[in-house]
């Protein structure tokens, strides 16, 4: 199976910054990588797939980048609604696997 | 507008069976593909399966940790996809999300999710 590892795990920042999360694939992956945000105790929200293509409905804040086997998300200018976990995940093959998860946290 | 909404979740003993139900909405189920994904209580997300549409097969994938277990499937004249888990073990306990599947370059990738249902294994 291809090992998703997000870092960091969790990350305090203040509104108004700009955050940056990286997702490392174990083996190549080339752009096929989505990344999801989720708030607690609901369900996850498709952010990003194919590394940096927005799902209809994110705001542009929101932007990804990568390919092989590294890539990150950038959250331009962090919004209150923004504090949540995220986590990365590849499609590469028919085994889908998940990072572990970043949360991000009010500072 | 794209709708998913999970049932059948609830208490199980080990070893027993159980059945989810995913009923879809607001799009041509037919055409999609759909997958099952969980969260142990605290936990990441983890992929449990997919199945394609029949246009591509229908046939579906499982993670290693259910493959044998849990089988996917679906009923395009009801617009529901569904999860059979035989032989439930404790460490089955989660909630169950399914998410519509978007197909592109022969690849799959996740767009819509539902709000999910909770399986715990228990006796």
């Amino acid at each position: 199976d291809i090992q998703m590892t997000q870092s960091p795990s969790s990350l305090s920042a203040s509104v108004g910054d700009r955050v940056t999360i990286t997702c490392r694939a174990s083996q190549g992956i080339s752009n096929y990588l989505a990344w999801f945000q989720q708030k607690p105790g609901r369900a996850p929200k498709s952010l990003i797939y194919a590394a940096s293509s927005l799902q209809s409905g994110v705001p542009s804040r929101f932007s990804g980048s990568g390919s092989g086997t590294d890539f990150t998300l950038t959250i331009s200018s962090l919004q209150p609604e923004d504090f949540a976990t995220y986590y990365c995940q590849q499609y590469s093959d028919y085994l889908w696997t998940f990072g572990q998860g970043t949360k991000v946290e009010i500072k | 507008e794209v709708q998913l909404v999970e049932s059948g979740g609830g208490l199980v003993q080990p070893g027993r069976s159980l059945t989810l139900s995913c009923t879809a909405s607001g799009f041509t189920f037919g055409d999609s593909a759909m997958s099952w994904v969980r969260q142990a209580p605290g936990e990441g997300l983890e992929w449990v399966g997919f199945i394609r549409s029949k246009t591509y097969s229908g046939t579906a994938d499982y993670a290693a940790s259910v493959k044998g277990r849990f089988t996917i499937s679906r009923d395009d004249s009801k617009s529901i996809a569904y999860l059979q888990m035989n032989s439930l073990k404790a460490e089955d306990t989660a909630v169950y999300y399914c998410s519509k599947v978007i197909r592109t370059w022969g690849k799959y990738y996740f767009e819509t999710w539902g709000q999910g249902t909770l399986v715990t294994v228990s006796s």
